[in-house]
């Protein structure tokens, strides 16, 4: 069965240090992951896609995130946190065998103080 | 242009009660998906439609639950005989095909409270 985990309920990180937003996934095929970023009383917004090729992905407002195939994993990163990128992340996987259903993980709350 | 749209952003409703919850999708995209956001419990997906192929309703937690989409287009949500465990908020998305590499654009939501 396809799975996402997000380590962290919460991450906390000073403004214009570097962040990490933790993701590892399980799935039966070929992995295709995904990152939204969801604003209070907002809908989820698209950050970035892993589908093929590079490992490294960039995305919207400056984040990147790496495909590791050997850890599963999908971190969210950027080198420089702002306040304004306080909100909650999802991580989120396809299985190119399983449908078309996004599969997501519980969130991570970013806390970027000033 | 415009986003994914939904209605009622929130709605109040007793327990035992139906209701009615509306997606209006981005212009040209042909697939529109349902989740449903619980506090503590992430994103569960509730059905899929991808044109005029059959919904995958594999999400659908109860019998209470349906949906349909009219003309390709928009797409109600109907909850019958609503539960506290209902409350939620409701997330609609739509996205340009079925192609899994094609990101889903997500509503608003509907938040919905059953007292």
């Amino acid at each position: 069965a396809q799975s996402v985990a997000q380590p962290e309920d919460q991450v906390n990180v000073a403004e214009g240090n570097p962040l990490t937003v933790k993701c590892t996934y399980s799935v039966s095929g070929n992995p295709y992951l995904f990152w939204y970023v969801q604003y209070p009383n907002r809908g989820l917004q698209f950050l970035l896609k892993y589908i093929t090729g590079d490992n490294l992905v960039k995305g919207s407002y400056g984040f990147e995130a790496e495909f590791n195939k050997s850890q599963t994993s999908f971190h969210l990163k950027k080198p420089s946190a702002l306040v304004s990128d306080s909100a909650l992340y999802f991580c989120a996987v396809r299985d190119n065998q399983a449908g078309t259903a996004l599969i997501f993980g519980k969130g991570t709350t970013l806390s970027v103080s000033s | 242009g415009a986003g994914v749209s939904q209605s009622p952003s929130n709605k109040v409703t007793e327990k035992g009660k139906d209701v009615e919850l509306r997606c209006d999708p981005i212009s040209g995209h042909t697939a529109l998906y349902w989740y449903r956001q619980s506090l503590g419990q992430g994103l569960e997906f509730l059905i899929y439609f991808q044109g005029n192929s059959a919904p995958d309703k594999s999400g659908l937690p109860s019998d209470r639950f349906s949906a349909e989409r009219t003309g390709g287009s928009v797409s109600t949500l109907t909850i019958q005989r609503t539960q506290q465990e209902d409350s939620a908020v409701y997330l609609c998305a739509s996205s340009y095909s079925r192609t899994i590499n094609y990101e889903q654009y997500f509503g608003p939501g509907t938040r919905l409270t059953v007292t």
